[in-house]
């Protein structure tokens, strides 16, 4: 079975500063999507950004980026330019291509933002 | 257009007691799926539906929890009896048709179990 995981429980940056929050995954499979989604306090759940396995090229969000090793089986998030309103649960998660549209979340780490 | 709706959004019961969650996913939006996030810990799949059939429900404890979608629209998920590792959120979310479309989520509800 697939799992992620995500080994910081917490971060925090300072406002305007870049942050790296990090995620592994295990699969024995080589088409898949990885995603990371933000979850607010008390708010709905959103997709971030997503990043395509076949693809070579690390996928770019405006301010979020992602650095996909995908030997390594790593998946880690960069914030640039921190702003208070990026405060919140982040959560890493994989689909397989070939099962359906099922999402294996991560455990999240919770990022705080210093003004 | 309007997102996943979910009611209620809180919710207290004791143990032992039967609860229902509602949720009415994005018009239009052919999938379905109902995530429980303990506290702590990411969202875990507990149904998928595509249309008013079911995907996958794996990881449905079919004991005590149980899940339909009349219609192929609005969808509820029921646990009786509630005990208290069922305290979570309530996660629901949809997807337009296909089976590799982005997950929309709804607010969730927050059930309490005494």
């Amino acid at each position: 079975a697939q799992t992620v995981t995500q080994s910081q429980p917490e971060m925090s940056v300072q406002e305007a500063e870049t942050v790296t929050l990090s995620c592994t995954y295990d699969t024995s499979e080589s088409d898949y999507y990885l995603f990371w989604y933000k979850q607010p306090p008390s708010r709905q759940m959103i997709l971030v950004i997503r990043q395509e396995a076949y693809k070579q090229q690390n996928a770019t969000e405006n301010r979020f980026s992602v650095n996909f090793q995908k030997a390594a089986k790593s998946f880690s998030l960069k914030i640039s330019d921190s702003q208070l309103g990026d405060a919140a649960m982040y959560f890493c998660a994989y689909r397989e291509n070939n099962a359906g549209n099922m999402l294996t979340f991560g455990g999240g780490t919770r990022l705080m933002v210093k003004p | 257009e309007a997102g996943v709706a979910q009611s209620p959004r809180y919710k207290i019961i004791e143990k032992r007691q039967s609860v229902a969650f509602w949720c009415n996913p994005i018009s239009g939006h052919a999938t379905l799926y109902w995530y429980q996030q303990i506290l702590g810990q990411g969202p875990k799949l507990l149904i998928q539906f595509q249309n008013n059939g079911v995907v996958d429900d794996s990881q449905l404890p079919k004991d005590r929890f149980s899940a339909e979608r009349l219609k192929g629209v609005d969808s509820t998920l029921k646990i009786q009896p509630a005990k208290l590792e069922d305290s979570a959120v309530y996660l629901c979310a949809s997807s337009p048709r296909g089976l590799y479309n982005e997950q929309f989520f709804g607010p969730g509800t927050r059930l309490t179990v005494l």
